[in-house]
């Protein structure tokens, strides 16, 4: 079936740096791929729609400059959260337009990453 | 492990109630929740049930909760050709999601 592989599943960064979190549908082409936020003991927060070849559509609140979103090709879509703060310490998760088993498209998530920013 | 299981299709006619079910496997869950998603958008966050409930009615939603089964089901009152969507069930944190149940509303 199909599978989407989120890299790297937990990750420590410095405050300040940046760190880079990939995501990847293995057996299918996404044209569209989703990011997500999960802050602790909240529910899952959509922060932008990526769309293969196309800026981000980012919801309302995400600072696009803070959260760069890549989705260069059909299969890779990547989210670096730049100068990172404690703030931003969650759990990211991705996932992946693919085409459902009963026809039609369906969604596929990643693993997700854990994000700790000290 | 933990492990949400869906049934992946239903099927039901405008106006008639409409019940997806999910089974769940971490009893430890503190919240478990029901996402909607419509073609070609994100997730949106439906509803949620704190594990001390049974129920939660929130207008055309409920929600219920059976612990000892591991077992939550989301009922859709007076189905609309616009709930039409995949509905995701999730469990703890972090989220861990089933794959889905693809609602298909006849008019």
């Amino acid at each position: 079936g199909a599978v989407v592989s989120q890299h790297p599943s937990r990750v420590i960064c410095k405050s300040g740096t940046s760190v880079k979190i990939e995501c990847r549908s293995l057996d299918f082409q996404a044209t569209t791929m989703f990011w997500y936020r999960q802050f602790p003991k909240k529910s899952l927060m959509l922060m932008a729609t990526s769309n293969e070849g196309s800026k981000a559509t980012y919801e309302q609140g995400v600072e696009k400059d803070k959260f760069l979103i890549n989705h260069a090709s059909l299969t890779l879509s990547t989210l670096t959260v730049t100068s990172a703060h404690p703030e931003d310490s969650s759990f990211y998760i991705c996932s992946a337009v693919g085409q459902g088993v009963l026809g039609g498209n369906t969604i596929y998530f990643g693993e997700g990453s854990w994000l700790t920013v000290v | 492990g933990e492990d949400v299981e869906q049934s992946l299709f239903l099927s039901v006619r405008e106006g008639d109630s409409s019940v997806i079910n999910c089974t769940y496997t971490d009893s430890s869950s503190t919240y478990l929740y029901w996402y909607k998603q419509e073609p070609g958008a994100g997730l949106q966050l439906l509803t949620y049930i704190f594990s001390n409930m049974d129920m939660k009615q929130d207008q055309r939603l409920t929600v219920l909760l059976n612990k000892k089964d591991k077992h939550l089901s989301l009922r859709i009152a007076d189905t609309q050709t616009g709930d039409s969507a995949i509905y995701f069930c999730a469990e703890n944190t972090p989220l861990v999601f089933g794959k889905g149940t693809r609602l298909s509303v006849i008019a």
